[in-house]
């Protein structure tokens, strides 16, 4: 089956940088979308993004489909930006579809 | 604040028993998915249900089932508890299907002893 997989695993910055992570995914997916997860637990959808890019105040996303990976930038991190980032494809299959989650990047921001 | 509750926030029960998860959606949402979120298996979609029928099936085991009623909210019931199925359960809806931006649920954490 298909694989998702994030790099990098774990990521430790001060306040104020930049970061960059990615999302491989082994085959072509009909839907990719970027996830928060705080150190409270709370899931939050950050990105729709099959292709092309978008942005969000500090956040902005880009998927290269024909090429199997998404990147989600970073800037000016604050500590609240702290948590797992996880993203997520979807495969329709017939009348079917399967979701299948990344690990996720484990984002610590430092004051 | 999603808009999408789940209760109870925390359960704690021995195994083989059994228990029930609700979700209610956003107002307006039809789409209602439940997620299995463990330290080993990490995020597992489990079910989609679309207003009120199942639309898609993820890793969900024999031993669990879902419904989605007519006022849109859904259960999550888990039967023959195993010590595995420990777990955070999450919900999230949608207003139609697996393209639109799901929201989720503060999540029921599910402890077996």
């Amino acid at each position: 089956g298909i694989q998702v997989e994030q790099s990098p695993p774990d990521l430790i910055l001060q306040e104020g940088a930049n970061s960059t992570l990615r999302c491989n995914f082994s085959d072509s997916v009909n839907n990719l979308q970027w996830f928060h997860q705080n150190p409270w637990g709370q899931l939050i959808n950050l990105f729709y993004i099959p292709s092309g890019t978008k942005q969000n105040g500090r956040l902005s996303a880009t998927t290269v489909a024909t090429e199997r990976y998404s990147l989600l930038y970073i800037s000016s991190s604050q500590t609240t930006d702290s948590g797992v980032y996880f993203c997520a494809v979807v495969l329709f299959m017939d009348s079917n579809y399967q979701l299948i989650w990344g690990a996720g990047t484990k984002l610590i921001i430092k004051p | 604040d999603s808009g999408v509750t789940q209760t109870p926030k925390h359960l704690i029960t021995a195994t083989g028993q059994r228990v029930t998860l609700r979700c209610s959606p956003r107002s307006g949402d039809l789409s209602v998915y439940w997620y299995q979120q463990s330290l080993d298996q990490g995020l597992q979609f489990l079910i989609q249900y679309y207003n009120g029928e199942e639309r898609a099936k993820g890793n969900i085991l024999e031993r669990f089932s879902a419904q989605q009623f007519p006022d849109l909210h859904s259960e999550l019931n888990l039967s023959s508890l195993e010590l595995g199925d420990s777990a955070l359960y999450f919900c999230a809806s949608s207003v139609f299907g697996s393209t639109d931006t799901q929201y989720f649920g503060p999540g029921t954490r599910l402890t077996v002893l």
